[in-house]
């Protein structure tokens, strides 16, 4: 079955230390993006990546880094200078760089930051 | 400033309705909108696609109309049942660079 795999579904972290969230897809698609979810609040932007070995900060980059080695995956590090870390992460992935092309989400990993 | 706005953050409905979802948005211009269904601790998922030239689309019980004068989306649910319960994302293309989310909407279908 093709899909978005996400791992762990949860995550948990003293304050300070960096981390690093998974992210695999299977579907062949060439853009690759990363979400983050709080409550009452619509998905933000973090990174997004439309070819391997390139990728855009989103709407709330600072803080997260990105790379793009593969085509399957896109791994999210969040740092230590990300001020409030503890959130749901999400990861999707698209065929088409554009826009006409629906997202694909995997099933998210929930990090909480103490 | 750019602003996509969900009607209300909760609905009820009864079962057997018709929900009805909106979506305004001020200061982008999408060439495409998209609706999303997400259930609690998953990942949305992608229901309807609807192009700015595309006035309504259609998809077994869901209805999407776009309305670019008036920067409005809605979404319909007909003969909604408690299976339907879930957040409802719309999402906005983004100058065809990435696409910029709704808050949602929580929708509650009572038996």
């Amino acid at each position: 079955d093709g899909g978005i795999t996400q791992s762990p579904k949860y995550l948990f972290r003293k304050e300070g230390q960096n981390v690093t969230l998974s992210c695999e897809q299977n579907l062949n698609h060439d853009a690759m993006y990363w979400y983050r979810q709080d409550p009452g609040q619509g998905l933000r932007l973090i990174y997004y990546s439309q070819i391997v070995n390139d990728f855009q900060k989103g709407d709330i980059a600072e803080g997260y880094s990105v790379s793009r080695e593969k085509k399957e995956s896109f791994p999210l590090t969040v740092t230590s200078a990300q001020k409030n870390p503890t959130a749901f992460y999400l990861c999707a992935s698209s065929l088409d760089p554009g826009t006409n092309s629906p997202l694909h989400f995997g099933n998210g990993t929930r990090l909480t930051v103490t | 400033s750019q602003k996509i706005e969900q009607n209300s953050e909760a609905l009820n409905i009864q079962e057997g309705k018709t929900a009805t979802l909106t979506c305004n948005y001020t200061n982008y211009s999408p060439a495409y909108l998209q609706w999303y269904r997400q259930d609690p601790g998953r990942g949305p998922v992608f229901l309807l696609l609807i192009r700015e030239n595309e006035k309504e689309k259609r998809k077994e019980r869901l209805k999407v109309t776009f309305d670019t004068t008036l920067k409005q989306s809605l979404f319909h649910i007909t003969a909604s049942q408690p299976a339907d319960s879930a957040t409802y994302l719309c999402a906005l293309d983004n100058y065809g660079q990435n696409f910029v989310f709704g808050p949602g909407t929580r929708l509650s279908v009572l038996p």
